[in-house]
């Protein structure tokens, strides 16, 4: 049974420009959740999916967005990156009904220079 | 607004002592309480989860927690640290359903814990 996947592992961009980061939930999972952990913080809500459409935001501005497949796969696009978007951004799978027990991801570890 | 607070942030014990990890939280009523772990470079593997019922609570490799509604705690314990439980520890809080914020976890700063041969 495949748990949450993420890719990729690891990316380096430049100021302003945009990136797209990609997420498949576990098996038998439905709803998509994305975190923002910048180094030596927990882990913060960016937006979770489910049916495709964006069900909660948290606190992020509009330069982030997502998308969700309808194999339930999900995409966190940031645009105009700044060098406080350097993170790792972490995915975590659920199903509906049961939202906040929500499974994660390895992360992908963005670098803005 | 829902919180967490964990005010260690770093812990050192030697292997095979006791270790209480701390977590404080700020909710209205009766949330959903975490831990989860994460090794370095790692994601975060669930702990245990309270939902209600049986304020102790058993986890994955030995650890248990303790919900205190009086003290708005869900301290995470064990009773003999392991070598390899050395890495980062999160105590997370999140609304029951039917709540507005229902599916969002808020995180705490994280506790490190070394743990000394």
């Amino acid at each position: 049974d495949a748990g949450v996947t993420q890719s990729p592992t690891h990316l380096i961009k430049t100021r302003g420009q945009q990136v797209t980061l990609r997420c498949s939930p576990k098996s038998g999972h439905d709803t998509v959740s994305w975190y923002q952990q910048a180094l030596g913080q927990g882990p913060q809500f960016i937006f979770q999916y489910y049916e495709e459409e964006e069900r909660q935001r948290g606190n992020f501005p509009d330069r982030f967005s997502g998308h969700q497949f309808p194999n339930y796969s999900s995409e966190l696009n940031v645009n105009a990156l700044l060098l406080g978007d350097s993170a790792l951004y972490l995915c975590a799978s659920s199903f509906a009904g049961a939202y906040n027990e929500q499974f994660f991801g390895p992360g992908t570890r963005l670098t803005v220079l | 607004a829902q919180s967490v607070t964990q005010p260690d942030i770093h812990i050192t014990v030697s292997e095979g002592a006791s270790l209480e990890l701390r977590c404080n939280y700020s909710y209205g009523a009766t949330p959903y309480l975490f831990w989860y772990v994460q090794s370095p470079g790692q994601g975060l593997q669930l702990l245990l989860k309270y939902f209600s019922g049986d304020t102790l609570v058993q986890g994955i490799k030995g650890f248990e927690a303790e919900f205190k509604r009086s003290q708005s705690s869900f301290n995470l314990r064990k009773p003999s640290v392991h070598w390899s439980d050395a890495a980062e520890y999160f105590c997370a809080v999140a609304t029951p359903p039917g709540g507005t914020s229902y599916g969002k976890l808020t995180f705490g700063q994280g506790t490190i814990l070394t743990v000394h041969p």
